[in-house]
């Protein structure tokens, strides 16, 4: 069964460091989004691609935080530098569109802790 | 924008019913989805609403009610496996179709 891939699984830094999340979504899906996850909340969505195409961020911190899907098929999420509240799980999620019953595929997820 | 409520927790007994309900409000509508989460992992599709009624799928269910802004996931012959958060989520018809999703509920099923 087709699954999405999410790497590294866990990654300790210390504040003012950078860290890359790598994402690979299912074969053929268009769309894939970028949440982060804090303990006891919901996922909240940080960047939706459709294709390469960034489609909202409106709620990435654009100081620190940068995504990109370049050939529109896997995709990488830069923290720089990573602050202590940015600690949380970073989730990635494919779906064939945007649109109606598209389900989403979640990844297992980056969890990240910063000291 | 968009408001989801539903409980923090519920605890409930082996082989019981359960009902979690999940209240939104949002500017645009497209659909509610319900997803589970055990912890430390990612969260796993269980139902798609878009219609009023109820959608019944083995011993989960989920109800939409789009007048009233309510939804609410039913479980039965509750297994310990089913313990585990409980995410409503509902997608926006404006833009790109954004999954909004609630805090979860933590439900806990006991012997």
């Amino acid at each position: 069964e087709a699954e999405v891939a999410q790497s590294p699984r866990y990654k300790i830094t210390e504040k003012s460091q950078a860290v890359a999340f790598w994402c690979d979504p299912i074969s053929g899906h268009a769309t894939l989004y970028w949440y982060r996850q804090i303990l006891g909340q919901g996922p909240e969505l940080l960047v939706q691609f459709q294709d390469e195409s960034v489609v909202d961020d409106s709620q990435l911190p654009k100081d620190r935080f940068s995504a990109e899907r370049l050939k529109g098929v896997d995709s990488t999420l830069k923290i720089q530098p990573a602050e202590l509240g940015d600690s949380a799980m970073y989730l990635c999620a494919s779906s064939l569109g945007g649109g109606g019953a598209n389900e989403q595929f979640f990844g297992p997820g980056t969890r990240l802790t910063v000291l | 924008g968009q408001n989801i409520d539903q409980p923090t927790e519920m605890t409930a007994t082996e082989g019981a019913i359960v009902q979690i309900n999940c209240t939104y409000q949002t500017s645009g509508f497209n659909g509610l989805f319900w997803y589970q989460q055990h912890a430390g992992e990612a969260p796993t599709f269980l139902s798609y609403n878009v219609l009023d009624g109820l959608e019944e799928k083995g011993r989960f269910s989920s109800f939409l009610s789009r007048s009233k802004g309510y939804s609410y996931l039913l479980l039965k012959e509750l297994q310990m496996k089913d313990s585990a958060s409980y995410l409503c989520a509902v997608k926006s018809s404006t833009g790109y179709s954004t999954l909004t999703f609630g805090k979860g509920t933590m439900l806990l099923v006991s012997p």
